[in-house]
């Protein structure tokens, strides 16, 4: 079974850019995290869905940040206008409500750099 | 609000040595699964080893084992043997499983960078 997939594995941008970053998470999880990785801010949970519904948006930074899940096998996570300190490594991670593991699987992370 | 604490933002190993890696957390809940990811150069995310709060046996798998101290919050990553492959980022991180609007959600600790010596 393939992984999480994110794409594009690299992005660079200039300023007021949007931004669009996708995940395509395991066949069958019902759960999808996103996730931003700074040196500064270690990694902070963005936002969490589940069954496509999201349910705590509490660590999206500001308005620029949007998220969506319109089905199952598919998420967004978008910035509008883009600034040099969105630049981080955004990572997409799913997980089935399994009692027996409770695990995150992780994708490969978007390197987001902005000019 | 949950919060997972490593306290030791670098640690660093002689190869085949034993090295121990700590993490607190602070919660309120009773269910809850503990985990620690690697992360190596890479940047892949990858899992070492998971508990699950109810259990009161300590999880091992081959050279990595935890000591889980439940009233204390700790949750220690012990490595066996220490390899070079071993070098890496490690997290720290809590997954609640009790009902409530957090249900599922994920914390990682701060992360501590291991080096092994050869």
């Amino acid at each position: 079974d393939a992984g999480v997939i994110q794409s594009p594995r690299h992005e660079v941008t200039e300023m007021g850019q949007e931004v669009t970053l996708r995940c395509k998470p395991i066949s069958g999880h019902d759960y999808l995290f996103w996730y931003r990785q700074t040196m500064m801010r270690g990694l902070e949970l963005l936002i969490y869905f589940n069954n496509n519904v999201p349910i705590d948006d509490s660590g999206m930074p500001e308005d620029r940040f949007s998220a969506k899940m319109p089905n199952a096998s598919f998420s967004t996570l978008k910035i509008q206008p883009s600034e040099p300190r969105d630049s981080a490594v955004y990572f997409c991670a799913s997980s089935a409500r399994d009692r027996n593991t409770g695990e995150l699987f992780f994708g490969e992370g978007s390197r987001l750099t902005v000019l | 609000a949950q919060t997972v604490t490593q306290s030791q933002p670098e640690m660093s190993v002689q190869e085949a040595e034993t090295v121990t890696l700590s993490c607190t957390y602070d919660t309120s809940e009773s269910d809850y699964y503990l985990f620690w990811y690697k992360q190596p150069p890479s940047r892949q995310m990858i899992l070492v080893i998971r508990q699950e709060a109810y259990k009161q046996q300590n999880a091992t798998e081959n050279r990595f084992s935890v000591n889980f101290q439940k009233a204390a919050k700790s949750f220690s990553l012990k490595i066996s043997d220490s390899q070079l492959g071993d070098a890496a980022m490690y997290f720290c991180a809590y997954r609640i499983l009790a009902g409530g609007t957090s249900y599922g959600k994920l914390t990682f600790g701060q992360g501590t960078i291991l080096t092994v010596h050869p």
